[in-house]
């Protein structure tokens, strides 16, 4: 079966802290794919990054950066020197390689306070 | 280019009646699937549809169908409407079905059940 779990329920920090997002996720494919999702409160789910089973390079693009270890089956998310737009739920979401559809965490509620 | 669209945004219904939910994928794109995501949960897999054939289905009841048209638009179906109906309903879009392309989803239609 297929999995992902995201721990933090909700985070809130204060703006210009670094926050990281934990993603665990468990599956039995050799080939998938991970992804993270931002849904601020107006409800749209933004695509923010994808990830290849089978590339474990980390990625920053610009204030956000992602950490992919398969040894542990993690997909990690770190916001550094958050702002007050950065306030959403942020979904991580897995999908097998011969699957079309996507397996979402519960996500995890980030509350940047100015 | 226009993003995914979906109609209406907000819907109210009673128990019992019947919904169509409609979606107009990102132009070019051939596989459009549905979710449900219920108050504080990741969204959850209804269907999927490429090249106007159902090509997945998730846990959900007969309740539930969809169909997709020659332009790739698709409309979902919700007969006999419980109030555990009640959550918001995402369309997604990705031009091929299997890999690493993201969906992209669009703003969702608000359904109530009262």
């Amino acid at each position: 079966a297929q999995k992902v779990t995201q721990a933090q329920t909700e985070i809130s920090v204060v703006e210009k802290e670094d926050v990281t997002l934990d993603c665990v996720y468990e599956t039995r494919d050799t080939t998938y794919y991970l992804f993270w999702y931002k849904q601020p409160p107006s409800g749209e789910l933004v695509f923010l990054i994808r990830r290849n089973s089978f590339d474990e390079q980390n990625e920053i693009s610009g204030r956000y950066s992602w950490n992919f270890q398969k040894s542990t089956s993690s997909f990690n998310f770190t916001i550094t020197a958050s702002q007050v737009v950065d306030s959403a739920v942020y979904f991580c979401a897995l999908k097998g390689g011969s699957q079309g559809n996507l397996i979402f965490g519960k996500g995890t509620k980030l509350s940047v306070k100015p | 280019d226009a993003g995914v669209t979906q109609s209406p945004t907000h819907l109210i219904k009673t128990r019992g009646q019947q919904v169509t939910l409609r979606c107009s994928p990102i132009s070019g794109h051939k596989s459009v699937s549905w979710y449900q995501q219920v108050l504080g949960q990741g969204p959850q897999f209804i269907f999927q549809y490429y090249e106007k054939e159902e090509r997945g289905r998730g846990n959900f009841p007969d309740r539930f169908s969809a169909r997709q048209f020659p332009n790739y638009s698709s409309e979902l179906n919700v007969n006999a409407l419980l109030l555990g109906d009640s959550a918001l309903y995402l369309c997604a879009s990705s031009s091929r079905e299997f890999g690493n392309q993201p969906q992209h989803f669009g703003d969702g239609t608000r359904l109530s059940i009262l």
